[in-house]
């Protein structure tokens, strides 16, 4: 496979479950972000790592937590979320110096319910 | 604060004209621009960027254009074709760091 790849597609969850979001990026890209799309908003970033280390956060709930065990792999754990939460999450990687800023992945369809 | 803006959330063109899609933004320390195309059910792509040296950037149909007094940019895409037909996202860097996204622009390019 190539670029990035994010799972599920499409997640439907009630608000007392815990799920997670999978990303996986075969660019051999340094670093890996976590963005909510909802609808009239712009791209929200979420979460940030480079070499496998947070560098930002920004402000986001703790009921979302992520996790990057390794430069090719991110995840999204998802704990007790609101209707509001509902949104596209996308995931992205690049590189330093890279001219074409991020690759996204497809992103997963989140519905609180 | 939204530093990245694209005020038209809807655009609809007929095939063959030219689209023009605008975005501003409010930080005058933003060196580089990116264009990009989303379709549904699909993330993202990179469309074109220009560097804030330059005032106009063209590949084949697309062309970006740089305004830095106006903290302006915009997307002209000519001629329009039906494959167009996405949400254009425009984003922007300082030296290097996090892109800032603007909510979109839905293009319509009507047969």
């Amino acid at each position: 496979e190539t670029g990035v790849t994010q799972t599920p597609r499409h997640l439907v969850m009630g608000m007392t479950n815990k799920k997670s979001l999978k990303c996986e990026q075969h660019l051999g890209h340094n670093a890996m972000y976590w963005y909510k799309q909802s609808a009239k908003k712009p791209l929200e970033l979420m979460f940030v790592y480079s070499l496998e280390e947070r560098v930002e956060n920004n402000s986001v709930p703790s009921r979302f937590s992520p996790e990057c065990p390794n430069s090719s792999h991110l995840f999204l754990h998802l704990h007790t979320l609101q209707p509001e939460d509902s949104a596209l999450y996308l995931c992205a990687s690049s590189q330093d110096g890279d001219p074409y800023g991020y690759t996204f992945g497809s992103g997963t369809r989140l519905t609180v319910v | 604060d939204q530093q990245v803006k694209q005020n038209s959330p809807s655009l609809s063109v007929q095939e063959g004209r030219i689209s023009i899609l605008n975005c501003d933004y409010t930080n005058s320390m933003f060196d580089y621009f990116l264009w990009y195309k989303k379709y549904p059910a699909e993330g993202p792509t990179f469309l074109i960027s220009i560097s804030s040296i330059k005032d106009k950037n063209e590949d084949g149909r697309f062309t970006v254009f740089l305004n830095k007094s106006a903290k302006h940019l915009s997307l002209h895409i000519v001629p329009s074709q039906p494959g167009d037909s996405a949400v254009y996202f425009c984003a922007a860097s300082a030296f290097g760091n996090q892109f800032y996204f603007g909510t979109g622009t839905s293009l319509t390019v009507i047969p």
